[in-house]
């Protein structure tokens, strides 16, 4: 347990459906990451927010939508996904010290997207 | 970030130590090497980083040669459980930018066996 939740752990879309991926971070911390795992390829860091601002949007498609409502909670939203799309994403939390240092990163569990 | 090298896999005897090398030859003065792992299909687990100084913690110990190109992931005594993907990373995280950035590579894949 890293203080980082995730939910749903899995879920199912059809490429038409809208659906949300929710994060918490238990553990005090002011940033938050999306990151993209495909079958038998890296990690790919998806989004930064830091201080609730996004600070990083690494060219991912707009049919990912991400959302910083307050320092704990980090949302994705999904719409009109495609079938590549599908993938294990996480998320993480670290402590951004205001630009001069910024602690390790704690990721949840991650949850499993298959898309139709 | 400076790029990473690792094994693509390694084997370990239970109760024996493991030792995951890692090259970094192009590492700057101000990056760290953090090791993370990855048991199957969950979220990478943080274990132990460092600049310069060897570093232990309860899970495991991290050797930075004095040069710093490279360094030695070990977990004294592994289990089955240790069976998981293991990163090397170099970062400008604690210490350098704004916020975190991890660049993930292919890892080393440690099979623990009875």
């Amino acid at each position: 347990e890293t203080g980082v939740t995730q939910t749903p752990r899995h879920l199912v879309m059809g490429m038409t459906n809208k659906k949300s991926l929710k994060c918490e971070q238990h553990l005090g911390h002011n940033a938050m990451y999306w990151y993209k795992q495909s079958a038998k390829k890296p990690l790919e860091l998806m989004f930064v927010y830091s201080l609730e601002e996004r600070v990083e949007n690494n060219s991912v498609p707009s049919r990912f939508s991400p959302e910083c409502p307050n320092s704990s909670h980090l949302f994705l939203h999904l719409h009109t996904l495609q079938p590549e799309d599908s993938a294990l994403y996480l998320c993480a939390s670290s402590q951004d010290r205001g630009g001069t240092y910024t602690d390790t990163q704690y990721f949840g569990p991650g949850t499993r997207l298959t898309v139709l | 970030d400076a790029k990473t090298t690792q094994p693509p896999s390694m084997d370990c005897a239970e109760g024996r130590a493991a030792n995951l090398p890692c090259n970094h030859s192009t590492i700057s003065g101000n990056e760290y090497v953090y090791w993370y792992r990855q048991i199957h299909s969950q979220g990478p687990q943080y274990i132990i980083h460092g600049l310069k100084n060897n570093e232990t913690n309860e899970m495991a110990s991290l050797i930075i040669t004095e040069d710093r190109k490279s360094s030695t992931l070990i977990l004294p005594h592994a289990t089955l459980r240790d069976t998981a993907v293991y990163y090397c990373i170099v970062s400008l995280l604690a210490g350098g930018t704004s916020y975190g950035k991890l660049t993930f590579g292919q890892g080393t894949i440690l099979t623990v066996h009875p």
